[in-house]
This record gives structure tokens, C-alpha cells and sequence, in this order.
């Protein structure tokens, strides 16, 4: 069956501390992304690899760092530089341009 | 760069009753466009898209979009609202002819009344 998954669910975390979210899908695509969504302000790309040991900043970068060093996995950081976490994070991934995203469940991160 | 507005940030419906939910997008090139469905705490679920095929776009549950060019919109719509129906829903537009970026619009949340 294939899909996108995201873990955790729910992930709480302590002023300063790093997080990881995972994302893994098995639909062979070669595109994934990480977005931040807020209330009431749709959603806002943090990163973007369009290929496997390659990606790009979004427009929300700053206090979040990735990894792609397998075509099934995305990694997302949260880092203590990253003011205000607490958000639901969702990962995405495509076929390549101009193909629609699939998106995973998503993780709501809360900062205590 | 291209963008998106969704022109209603809440629409609220009876059900049975037509649902319109309208968005107008910036492009200086003929863009991919698509409508998203995102309930509670989910992950978004793509309804339907146009890439530059035929300008009526049909969905899944009902909906349907039409792409005119003229006034640069991507209106959604479904002829009778079902309870389900009541979600948050996103506009989203390829960004450039050689970019795998997207951009959202900022969302309409839909409510259906019994």
C-alpha cells in the first residue's frame, strides 16, 4: 500500500532542545517537501529536494535543517534556532514538476 | 512569481445547497492549478487538477473546477453540500515553468449546516 508517512503524531519538546521529524514514502518519487502550517496562513515551504543528496531552501528556512540521502526519506530538524516551533508540520512528496503533491498525516510539534 | 488568493476565508453552506469557493492566481506562464481538501489535523487530499487540458476539471466527492484563462480563476465548486463536505480547502498554482515549488493559497474553511 503505498503512501507517505510522518512520525510522531504528537511530539512535545522543551525550549532549546533539537527534534526530528521523520517522513518516509514508498512511491518511488524523486521530489519531497516540508511545510509549516498556522492557523488562519495556509502553508509555507520550509524545504525542498528535488533529488536524492540535493535540496533548497524554502521560504521559512532559518531554524530548520534536512537531510536526503535515501530517495524514500526526508528528515526535517526543528533546532533551538527556530523561535516558534509549536506548528503542524507536513511532508510531501511528488513525481516532478508539475505533478500534484501527496502529503503525509503530519506531526503537530508543541514547544512546552 | 506566482500566486494564488483564495477570495472567501469561510464559506458556509446548508446541505444539499451548490458550494462555490473561488480563486483567482497571478501567472506570467500557463500554470498547473489545483484544489486540496484538508480535514482536522490531516494531511491535505488533492480533489482535482488542471494542467492544460480541458478547462472543466472534474474531482473526486462531486467537485469540479473551471479554469478560465480570461479572468484568471480556478473556481471550485459542487452541486449539493454534503455534511463531509466540511473541511478546510486550499487553491494552490505551480510556481514557474521550471520550478518544483507550489503556492498555497491561504485557505477556505467550509461549514455545512444541517
Amino acid at each position: 500500500d503505498g503512501g507517505i508517512t510522518q512520525s510522531p503524531k504528537y511530539l512535545f519538546r522543551k525550549e532549546g532542545q533539537n527534534v526530528t521529524l521523520s517522513c518516509e514514502q514508498n512511491l518511488n518519487h524523486d521530489a519531497m517537501y516540508w511545510y509549516r502550517q498556522d492557523p488562519g496562513q495556509g502553508l509555507r515551504l520550509i524545504y525542498y529536494s528535488q533529488i536524492v543528496n540535493d535540496f533548497q531552501k524554502g521560504d521559512i528556512a532559518e531554524g530548520y535543517s534536512v537531510s536526503r540521502e535515501k530517495k524514500e526519506s526526508f528528515p526535517l530538524t526543528v533546532t533551538s534556532a527556530q523561535k516558534n516551533p509549536t506548528a503542524f508540520y507536513l511532508c510531501a512528496s511528488a513525481r516532478g514538476m508539475f505533478n500534484e503533491q501527496f502529503f503525509g498525516p503530519g506531526t503537530r510539534l508543541t514547544v512546552l | 512569481a506566482q500566486s494564488v488568493t483564495q477570495l472567501d476565508s469561510h464559506v458556509s453552506v446548508s446541505e444539499g445547497t451548490p458550494v462555490l469557493l473561488r480563486c483567482n492566481y497571478s501567472s506570467s506562464y500557463s500554470p498547473s492549478l489545483f484544489w486540496y481538501v484538508q480535514h482536522p489535523n490531516k494531511g491535505l487530499q488533492l480533489l482535482l487538477k488542471y494542467t492544460s487540458a480541458a478547462t472543466l476539471v472534474k474531482g473526486i466527492n462531486g467537485f469540479e473546477a473551471e479554469f478560465k484563462k480570461s479572468e484568471t480563476s480556478f473556481h471550485l465548486t459542487k452541486p449539493s453540500a454534503h455534511m463531509s463536505d466540511a473541511a478546510e480547502y486550499f487553491c494552490v498554482v505551480s510556481v514557474s515553468s521550471n520550478d518544483y515549488k507550489l503556492s498555497f493559497g491561504a485557505g477556505t474553511t467550509v461549514t455545512v449546516r444541517a
